[in-house]
This record gives C-alpha cells, structure tokens and sequence, in this order.
C-alpha cells in the first residue's frame, strides 16, 4: 500500500538555529507533496504545494527564504525551519499524492520544539 | 478565501449513542469534501470523500452526504464504538488535479466512553 514515512518523529532545536525534516513515500511516486504546520490549538495550514518539474508554491505567510523545500524526485521531499522561533513549534505535515484525481497519503508528522 | 468551519472542541459520547460532527464551508467553486481521522500519534487517514454525482459515501460504519444547498458536509454514525475515538478533520480541495491543495477545518476530538 501507499505510505509516506517523516522523520524525525520529534525534535527539539535551539531558538535561532535550523531544522531539516524528511518526507519518504513508499509504494507511490509522490508528483506531488503538501508541507502543511499545525500549531498549538490550530489546525493544518499549508506551507507549500510542490510537483515535480514544477516551482514550487507557497502560501501566504509563509516564503522559501524561511522554510525552503527540495522535491529531487518521485519518492522524496525534505523542508527546513530557518532560524527557528517559537512560534514554529508545532507538527509538520508531509502529504503526498501520485496525481490526476488520487487523495493525499499523510505522514504521522515531525513535531518541532522551540527552546 | 476558501475556509472549513467544523463542530468545535472535544465531543463526549456514550458508545452506541449516534454519532453527528459537523461540517460548513465557504467557497466560491464547487468544491471536493473530505473526512480524514487521525488517531494518537498516527497520521490523518482519509476516511470518506464527497463523489461528483451525489452519491453518499460511506466507510467503516461513518457516512456523510454534501449538501450544496447549505454548504455542509456532516458526517454520521449510527452506533458510536470506543475505537472511534480520534481527531475528525473535515477538509476541501477545489479540483482534483496535481496541483490541488486541501483546505482544513479546525478538528473536531471525538472521544467515545462506555
């Protein structure tokens, strides 16, 4: 079946520095991967949408200055929080999908923690 | 903008009692609705989603029927079990293409007692 694995799991970094998180699929070619955040008491908002040979787009409010992502083929996709702050603890969502009329494959979530 | 707004916080009931989670959104399009569940620390699993030619779709005991009309996607059970206890997310997506993006409600945390 489909799966798409994030690790890590969990992660605590220090205020200011960054945090690099991974997203695998298994059993698809992921053409297109959804970074989503939830923080505390919020729900699932969406950081960018990114397909294969395509650019990749980001929401408002958030930029690729800040969370920068590499989409390098049908079975990878990674982010990073550039100098992480507070308020980006939270968990970070990789969704993942073949394309044409498939639904979204979720991981269980990178939880980031900001000392 | 698009926007999903669901039955908010913590719903408690008693198992075998039925079960109703709400469901409104906003959208300038005919949009796609979702239910994805999420049990602790797991990931969100689809659990149903709107079809195209109205019919109501159903999965593991759950259904939940689009209303255009009124905007509303709610899901339902007839007999609630304790391992339906989850996180319930509602969700719409505009189009079903490669560059689709779903839209989140805020979560709804059922919890099941006996």
């Amino acid at each position: 079946g489909a799966l798409v694995y994030q690790y890590p799991r969990r992660t605590i970094c220090k205020s200011g520095t960054s945090m690099r998180m991974e997203c695998q699929a298994v059993g698809f070619q992921a053409t297109s991967v959804a970074w989503y955040r939830q923080s505390p008491q919020k729900t699932f908002e969406l950081i960018a949408l990114s397909t294969v040979n395509s650019a990749i787009k980001y929401e408002q409010n958030f930029t690729q200055e800040k969370f920068p992502i590499s989409h390098p083929n049908l079975s990878f996709s990674s982010m990073t929080v550039l100098n992480a702050y507070l308020e980006d603890r939270g968990l970070y969502l990789c969704g993942a999908r073949p394309g044409g009329n498939s639904d979204y494959t979720f991981g269980s979530g990178t939880r980031l923690l900001v000392i | 903008g698009d926007s999903v707004t669901q039955t908010e916080g913590l719903v408690t009931l008693t198992e075998g009692l039925p079960v109703m989670l709400n469901c409104t959104y906003q959208s300038t399009y005919s949009p796609f609705l979702f239910w994805y569940v999420q049990h602790l620390n797991e990931a969100p699993k689809l659990l149903l989603k709107s079809f195209t030619d109205n019919k109501r779709p159903e999965h593991q005991g759950f259904h939940a029927t689009l209303h255009k009309s009124s905007s509303s996607f709610h899901l339902q059970k007839s007999s609630a079990q304790l391992s339906d206890s989850a996180l319930y997310y509602c969700a719409l997506s505009l189009a079903s293409s490669s560059f689709s993006k779903l839209v989140f409600g805020q979560g709804t945390s059922l919890s099941v007692v006996p």
